[in-house]
């Protein structure tokens, strides 16, 4: 069965330190690959995504993420976290079957002064 | 374009009572999709239709639930006969269907049944 996983339900980092949320995923072929962030009472807005081709992408708000086939992960990466990246973030697959995407139940991210 | 709108962004009822949501999605979109959240969890799919015709749904759209895209623009979601475990996050999300998809979403629907 197609899945994700998002392992840190709740990450605490220091304002300018580096930020990594990983996720993995489980699918019988190479997926697309999304980032989601979420505010609180807000929808989700795309940090970035991963079709093909080059394996490192740059997103929005200095964000980037790495897919490694062999490890089936999606790491989210930022080199130095701002007091405004304090949200909840979401790793997703798709399309799978028929035209679901499939979110991961997300990493809550608290940044400290 | 203003993208994704939904309406009500907050909707508090009694249970047993009906309610409808409402999504604008981004005009030259031609999917559209609704997603439920709750508390600590990421979005679950819930149905999705290419123009007005409805794909697919999930089978936590019970009997209960209904959505509709009549004219392939705007669509609704009815719940009828609220219950306390429909208290969610509502969320409308749109996409091209050619090509790779991504989703956009709304700010969503926020629905607290007492």
């Amino acid at each position: 069965a197609q899945s994700v996983t998002q392992p840190d339900i709740h990450i605490t980092v220091s304002e300018g330190a580096s930020l990594e949320l990983r996720c993995n995923y489980s699918y019988g072929a190479t997926p697309y690959l999304f980032w989601y962030v979420q505010s609180p009472g807000q929808g989700l807005q795309l940090l970035l995504k991963y079709f093909s081709g080059d394996t490192l992408v740059q997103g929005i708000k200095g964000f980037e993420a790495e897919f490694k086939r062999s490890q089936s992960s999606f790491n989210l990466r930022k080199p130095s976290v701002h007091w405004s990246d304090a949200a909840e973030y979401f790793c997703a697959v798709g399309p799978i079957t028929g035209n679901q995407f499939y979110f991961g139940t997300g990493t809550s991210l608290t940044v400290i002064p | 374009d203003t993208g994704v709108s939904q309406d009500p962004r907050h909707k508090i009822t009694k249970r047993g009572q009906n309610v409808t949501f409402r999504c604008d999605p981004i005009s030259e979109h031609n999917r559209l999709y609704w997603y439920r959240q709750t508390l600590g969890q990421g979005p679950e799919f819930l149905t999705y239709f290419q123009n007005e015709a409805q794909l697919e749904k999930s089978r936590l759209l019970s009997d209960r639930f209904s959505a509709e895209r009549p004219k392939g623009s705007f669509s609704t979601l009815e719940i009828q006969r609220t219950e306390q475990g429909d208290s969610a996050m509502y969320l409308c999300a749109s996409s091209f269907s050619s090509g790779a998809n991504v989703l956009t979403f709304g700010a969503g629907s926020r629905l607290t049944v007492l």
